[in-house]
């Protein structure tokens, strides 16, 4: 089945210390977005890649980075400098030549600072 | 900054009544529209697109779009309790960087529909 993969599903981090959320999808789609989620707040882009190699910051990218080596992989390393990192982290992808709207998400990786 | 606004809710509906959920958005241009429902703990999925003033309609799902008022609502008919979730209203913003048209997307408003 085609679709996009999420993991860990929950993670916890230690003040301090980075880690890395892994995105993949298979459904061969260009684009791939990172959002992240909190309690009672709509979604938030953190960066978007339109084409391997290639990557943008979104509204809250501090703290964040990215890479796109491989069109099916975009993953988001949350550094120490992320000072509230403890949300619900989704990675969407969509066809990029179609409407950039129709996001399919994975399920999700909730990551929790101790 | 371009924003989509929703009232939280909860709105809270009896089975098989009508569920009425509104958007605002602050972008004249937007030109597309989305619905999302999300229930608890687990990602978004998208229900309804909408492009064009007037009605579109699928199966229990009608997306209501009015440019000119800016605003975007989504009935669901004959609601069912496996309707309880909450519903993100997305629009799609012009003129990022790039040349990306970005989605924004609303806090979402929570329906609870109960038997």
């Amino acid at each position: 089945d085609g679709g996009i993969t999420q993991s860990p599903k929950y993670l916890f981090r230690k003040e301090g210390q980075n880690v890395t959320l892994s995105c993949e999808q298979n459904l061969n789609h260009d684009a791939m977005y990172w959002y992240r989620q909190d309690p009672g707040q709509g979604l938030r882009l953190i960066y978007y890649s339109q084409i391997v190699n290639d990557f943008q910051k979104g509204d809250i990218a501090e703290g964040y980075s990215v890479s796109r080596e491989k069109k099916e992989s975009f993953p988001l390393t949350v550094t120490s400098a992320q000072k509230n990192p403890t949300a619900f982290y989704l990675c969407a992808s969509s066809i990029l030549s179609g409407n950039t709207g129709e996001l399919f998400f994975g399920e999700g990786s909730r990551l929790t600072v101790l | 900054q371009k924003e989509v606004e929703q009232n939280s809710g909860p709105l809270s509906v009896p089975e098989g009544a009508i569920a009425s959920l509104n958007c605002t958005y602050s972008d004249r241009v937007s030109q597309s529209f989305f619905w999302y429902r999300q229930y608890s703990g687990k990602s978004p999925e998208l229900i309804m697109s909408i492009y064009s003033n007037g009605d579109k309609e699928d199966g229990r799902f009608t997306a209501q779009l009015n440019k000119a008022s800016q605003y975007v609502s989504l009935l669901i008919r004959d609601s069912q309790p496996s309707d309880s979730a909450t519903y993100l209203c997305a629009v799609i913003s012009n003129g990022f960087s790039g040349g990306y048209n970005k989605l924004i997307f609303g806090a979402g408003t929570r329906l609870a529909v109960h038997p």
